[in-house]
This record gives structure tokens, sequence and C-alpha cells, in this order.
């Protein structure tokens, strides 16, 4: 079955640095690739996502690049703001199996004003 | 239009009570699935559900069952509650397209 590592398991930066969390996977099956922010007390909510034939999708101040021949793909936050501050999950949806996504183990994001 | 739901929000178990819990989604979506999650294990599928009275084993399925009678409510069971189930669980469904969304989560503890 697929397999999700990520990468920082914390991180911490300043308002408004970037902030960059990176993620390989393991089966080259899989095909779709969502982010989740989870809030303290609340369940995961999708941020982006990025398909297997699409090489970078942006969405204002987050992005999500896929290297398919590595197998790895990445968030990147600009202007990072307090409010940014989560756990993020990457994920990977491999169409066979469980038919359903494998999550990664989550990155702590803090981000001191 | 809700989402997916989730009740209860919170419950303590004692060792060998037996509880379920209910996941409702008003989306019409297909496909439903129950995770926990662990501090440092990320979110791991117990069961899951392809359609209206399909049910299949995920990951860690073993101590839990689970029903899916109607296509909008999809049951999470414990027959003999035992600590090792403390934890936080997630309810999650999905349309054929890929998509995922989560409920708000129960907190289980079982003393």
């Amino acid at each position: 079955g697929e397999n999700v590592e990520q990468h920082p398991s914390t991180l911490s930066v300043q308002e408004g640095d970037s902030a960059v969390i990176k993620c390989t996977y393991s089966d080259s099956a899989s095909n779709y690739f969502p982010w989740y922010k989870q809030e303290l007390g609340k369940g995961p909510q999708l941020i982006i996502d990025i398909r297997s034939n699409v090489g970078e999708k942006k969405d204002q101040r987050i992005a999500v690049t896929l290297n398919k021949t590595a197998k790895h793909f990445s968030l990147h936050i600009t202007e990072t703001q307090p409010e940014d501050s989560a756990v993020y999950f990457c994920a990977a949806f491999e169409p066979t199996g469980y038919s359903t996504l494998t999550f990664g183990k989550g990155t702590m994001l803090l981000v001191s004003p | 239009n809700a989402g997916v739901t989730q009740t209860p929000k919170f419950r303590v178990l004692k060792t060998g009570q037996s509880m379920t819990l209910l996941c409702a989604q008003d989306m019409n979506h297909e496909y439903m699935y129950w995770y926990r999650q662990d501090p440092g294990m990320g979110l791991r599928l117990i069961h899951y559900s392809v359609g209206e009275g399909t049910t299949a084993k995920g990951e860690v399925p073993d101590g839990y069952n689970v029903s899916r009678l109607k296509k909008q409510n999809f049951l999470l069971g414990l027959e003999s509650a035992a600590p090792s189930q403390t934890s936080v669980y997630f309810c999650a469904s999905r349309l054929r397209t890929d998509t995922q969304y989560f409920g708000p989560g129960t907190r289980l503890t079982v003393l």
C-alpha cells in the first residue's frame, strides 16, 4: 500500500516569513495529493490540492508543487500570519486498495507575531 | 447544508462498556470513512464504506464494527471498549471525485 512521509514534524517561523512542508509518497499509482489544515479541536479542512497531471498550483498565499518523478510534493505558505498556526497534513490518494487517502503524520506550524 | 456531522462530541467510557458513534452527511456522498487520530500517528483508517449496505476493513479495524444501513449514515461501534481505544475519531465522506470532507470529531476516553 501507499506510504507517505512528511517533514518537518514541527516548524516555527516569524510572521511574514515563508514556510515549506515536504512530503514523499511511495506508490507511483497515486494521482491526487491534498493538503489539510487542522486547528485545535477541529476536523481537518482541505486547503489546496493537486492532481498528478499538474506540476504546480497556487491559491493566494498557498502553493503546492508536485514532482512525480521523485515522488514528492510540497506546501508553500508565503507571508505567514499567526492564524496560519495549525497542524498541516499531506495525503496521497491511491485509486486501488482502500480507495482512500493515506496521510502523513502532520506538521505543527507555529507562526510567532 | 451541514456537511459531515458527528455525534457525540465527547464521551467517557469505562473498560468493557459499549457505544456507537454516529456519522451523518447530507451531501449524497457514496464513500464514507472512519479514522482515529492519536498523537504522532496521524490519521489511521479504521473502516470504510463504498456505498449503502457495504463496509470494509481499513488499516486498524480490530475492536470496532461498522454499519451503513442508510446512505447518509455510517455508524462505528465499540462492543467492549479498551483504554487503547482512547482517541479522537473522525468521519469523512466523498463522492466519486477525490475531495474528502471531514467531520468535527468525537473525543473518546476509555478509563
